[in-house]
C-alpha cells in the first residue's frame, strides 16, 4: 500500500518550454501533497504544499508563477515548469499524505528528472 | 531556528560490519521523527517513524531508536545491498505537515 507514482521519470526539454510533471495517488487519496527538489548528493528541498483544491503554498524563495501547481483531485497533482531554463535541471519528487487515516508519514514518489538544455 | 544534521556524512563498513548513523534535531514541538533510504536517481522509501523518546523501531537489520535530542539508526551485519542514503525528517508543530529533512548519510558496504 502507499505508492505514489510519477510521470514522466525523464524528461529533457529546450530552454523556455513548459514542461508538465504528474504525481499521483495510486492506492490511496491525499488531501495533501508535497514537491520537493533535489541538488546531487543534496538533501531534499520542499518546493510547495499542495493541497486539493485549494491555492498551493509555496516556500520562501519559490517562484510561484514559474512553478505551477495544481492539485485537483485527491489523487493527481501536477508540477509544471514554465518557461524552463538550464537552471532549473534538477530531480524533482512529489510526496503524499493518505488523507483518511491517521497517518503522518509522507510516501514519496519515483521522482521526475528534468534536463533543460 | 529548527534544525536537523546527520552525522557522519558518508560511511565505509565493511560486509558484516555493524554501525550506527546519527540524527540529532533542534524543534520546537516533536510530532515526529522519520527514516527514509533513497537510492540514486529514486525517490526515497519510508522506513521509520518514531513520536517518543524511549521508542524504538526494527525492520531487519536496520533499528531506529529516538531520544530527545537525537535519533540512530543502528544497522546489524549490513550486506552490499544496504548500501544508500539515509534521510531522517522530523515533523513539528509549527511546521503543520511539513518536514524538515536532514543532509542524509551515504552509506558504502563493501563486500
Amino acid at each position: 500500500g502507499a505508492v505514489v507514482s510519477q510521470h514522466p521519470s525523464r524528461v529533457i526539454c529546450k530552454s523556455g518550454t513548459s514542461v508538465k510533471i504528474e504525481c499521483r495517488s495510486l492506492d490511496f487519496q491525499a488531501t495533501t501533497m508535497f514537491w520537493y527538489r533535489q541538488f546531487p548528493k543534496q538533501s531534499l528541498m520542499l518546493m510547495a504544499t499542495s493541497n486539493e483544491g485549494s491555492k498551493a503554498t509555496y516556500e520562501q524563495g519559490v517562484e510561484k508563477d514559474k512553478f505551477l501547481i495544481n492539485h485537483a483531485s485527491l489523487t493527481l497533482s501536477t508540477l509544471t515548469v514554465t518557461s524552463a531554463h538550464p537552471e532549473d535541471s534538477s530531480f524533482y519528487i512529489c510526496s503524499a499524505i493518505p488523507g483518511l487515516t491517521r497517518s503522518v508519514e509522507q510516501f514519496f514518489g519515483p521522482g521526475t528528472r528534468l534536463t533543460v538544455l | 531556528e529548527d534544525q536537523v544534521t546527520q552525522s557522519p556524512e558518508a560511511l565505509r563498513l565493511q560486509e558484516g560490519e555493524s554501525s550506527s548513523l546519527n540524527c540529532s534535531y533542534t524543534v520546537s514541538g516533536l510530532r515526529g521523527l522519520f527514516w527514509y533510504r533513497q537510492d540514486p536517481g529514486k525517490g526515497p522509501e519510508f522506513l521509520f517513524t518514531l513520536y517518543s523518546a524511549g521508542e524504538e523501531k526494527e525492520k531487519e537489520r536496520l533499528k531506529a531508536t529516538l531520544t530527545k535530542k537525537e535519533s540512530f539508526l543502528h544497522i546489524t551485519a549490513p550486506k552490499p545491498e544496504d548500501s544508500a542514503t539515509y534521510l531522517c525528517a522530523v515533523q513539528a508543530n509549527n511546521y503543520g505537515q511539513n518536514f524538515v529533512f536532514g543532509p542524509g548519510t551515504r552509506l558504502s558496504v563493501l563486500p
